[in-house]
């Protein structure tokens, strides 16, 4: 089983639309969650991160853990054609092993 | 700005001739790795450096080499390129650990024939 499971996609939703991206995850060790989004051609860049089991809210964006089902969620709340891009899980185990899921792409038409 | 700027952006090189993609960060963080992206992949760290003359290997770290000399400069070094290193490469620093969130650089496509 891989340490990290997140759909590919790609994922298409209308603008203005509620988008639920998500991972699984199998080992307890880890203990920092973030959510990175990665444009065409770009490097990833950092959206959220948290390190405990709850919702967090940035804007239009909610990061959710559940540590006991070993489930991470992202919501993106009115979603915009601007939100294109693909979007990548990362665990934190330890100082510095971050395991990263594959990643969901999303559309968003007009 | 702070970045991470990696040279070059696109890399067309043969088998067996020695390469190095450079990376710099102007933030003066501590933290600095390398990761290359593979479609069906995802992201896989190479080579990582939590300080000045200290790395470490990652995942995947084979036929690669990293030097960490100044606290700003990252460079990764393919002594003898094999077309199974063909990838999209980025590099990405922290202030202190993966933990704090990584700025990652525009990326290094590398093609090796």
């Amino acid at each position: 089983q891989k340490e990290v499971e997140q759909d590919p996609g790609p994922l298409s939703v209308p603008e203005g639309a509620i988008v639920s991206l998500n991972c699984t995850y199998s080992n307890s060790a880890f203990q920092y969650f973030m959510w990175y989004r990665q444009y065409s051609r770009k490097g990833p860049e950092l959206l959220m991160y948290t390190y405990s089991s709850g919702n967090k809210e940035d804007g239009r964006f909610t990061a959710q853990v559940d540590k006991s089902s070993k489930y991470i969620s992202l919501f993106i709340r009115d979603s915009q054609p601007s939100d294109s891009a693909t979007y990548l899980c990362a665990l934190l185990s330890g100082y510095s092993t971050l395991t990263f899921g594959k990643g969901t792409m999303l559309l968003v038409s007009p | 700005e702070a970045q991470v700027t990696q040279n070059p952006r696109y890399l067309i090189t043969v088998t067996g001739k020695k390469l190095t993609v450079t990376c710099s960060q102007n933030m003066n963080h501590e933290y600095m790795s390398w990761y290359r992206q593979d479609p069906g992949l995802g992201l896989r760290q190479i080579y990582y450096s939590m300080n000045v003359e200290v790395t470490d290997k990652g995942d995947v770290p084979e036929g690669y080499k990293v030097s960490r000399k100044e606290k700003r400069n990252f460079p990764l070094i393919l002594e003898s390129p094999s077309p199974n290193q063909t990838s999209l490469y980025f590099c990405a620093s922290s202030p202190n650990g993966a933990g704090y969130g990584y700025t990652f650089g525009s990326g290094t496509r590398l093609t090796v024939v």
